[in-house]
């Protein structure tokens, strides 16, 4: 069992509040990933980081935000959720790009 | 284009039967390919890795097939359990970059009925 977390597992919340979904992994992997899956839809990377203050966008276009101050931890941030927004978001890393440890994920409902 | 395209969508067997999933792919250039399982509401956990110069590869009641020339993998279940309930994904890795980006399927959703 890979060591990395996602918090909250679920979250509900309103029009316009601004939210952080938490990812940190104990593993020491360099390259840490955010996908979003939609139910029965495969897995659309958002966002990815390289290591320490590198971060990219991803495939899927995203409003979304995030930073890499720390290795082990990549939070994503939501400025403004949106209904669209509702999803679940994914998080992963990986110790050399050739295979990826996902966590349990965040169910995000925007009502 | 990269794909991944996966076959069935949806399965339904019978608890005890075997199974095979298909995996079609247009990633160039291959670097290797993974099955994942993903239980519902959690994040997947991986099965199985091939490289260009494996065919095959087990891991318990999963064995995984990749012919690299057909750009083609299955992944066989052997007798079944309930708690194979979920859905299998195909994930293809490129070596065209050093983020070794992934390419993922839509996932087969297999049911097992007792």
């Amino acid at each position: 069992e890979a060591d990395i977390y996602q918090t909250p597992r679920y979250l509900v919340i309103g029009t316009g509040k601004k939210i952080t979904l938490e990812c940190s992994q104990t593993m020491g992997h360099d390259k840490m990933y955010w996908y979003q899956q939609d139910p029965g839809m495969e897995l659309h990377l958002i966002h990815y980081s390289y290591g320490v203050n590198s971060t990219e966008k991803g495939d899927l276009s995203s409003e979304s935000t995030v930073s890499r101050i720390r290795t082990e931890h990549f939070p994503l941030t939501l400025e403004s959720a949106r209904p669209s927004h509702t999803s679940q978001y994914l998080c992963a890393s990986s110790p050399r790009g050739v295979e990826a440890f996902f966590g349990q994920g965040t169910r995000l409902t925007v009502v | 284009k990269n794909q991944v395209e996966q076959s069935p969508q949806s399965l339904i067997i019978l608890e005890g039967k075997n199974c095979t999933l298909q995996c079609n792919y247009t990633v160039s250039p291959f670097s290797n390919l993974r099955w994942y399982k993903q239980d519902t509401g959690r994040g997947p956990v991986s099965l199985t890795i091939m490289t260009f110069s494996e065919n095959t590869k087990s891991n318990g009641r999963y064995t995984a097939t990749l012919d690299a020339d057909t750009k083609q993998s299955s992944l066989h279940i052997t007798a079944s359990q309930l708690s194979d309930s979920a859905s299998y994904i195909c994930v293809v890795s490129d070596r065209g970059s050093t983020l070794g980006r992934l390419y993922f399927g839509r996932g087969t959703q297999l049911t097992v009925w007792p």
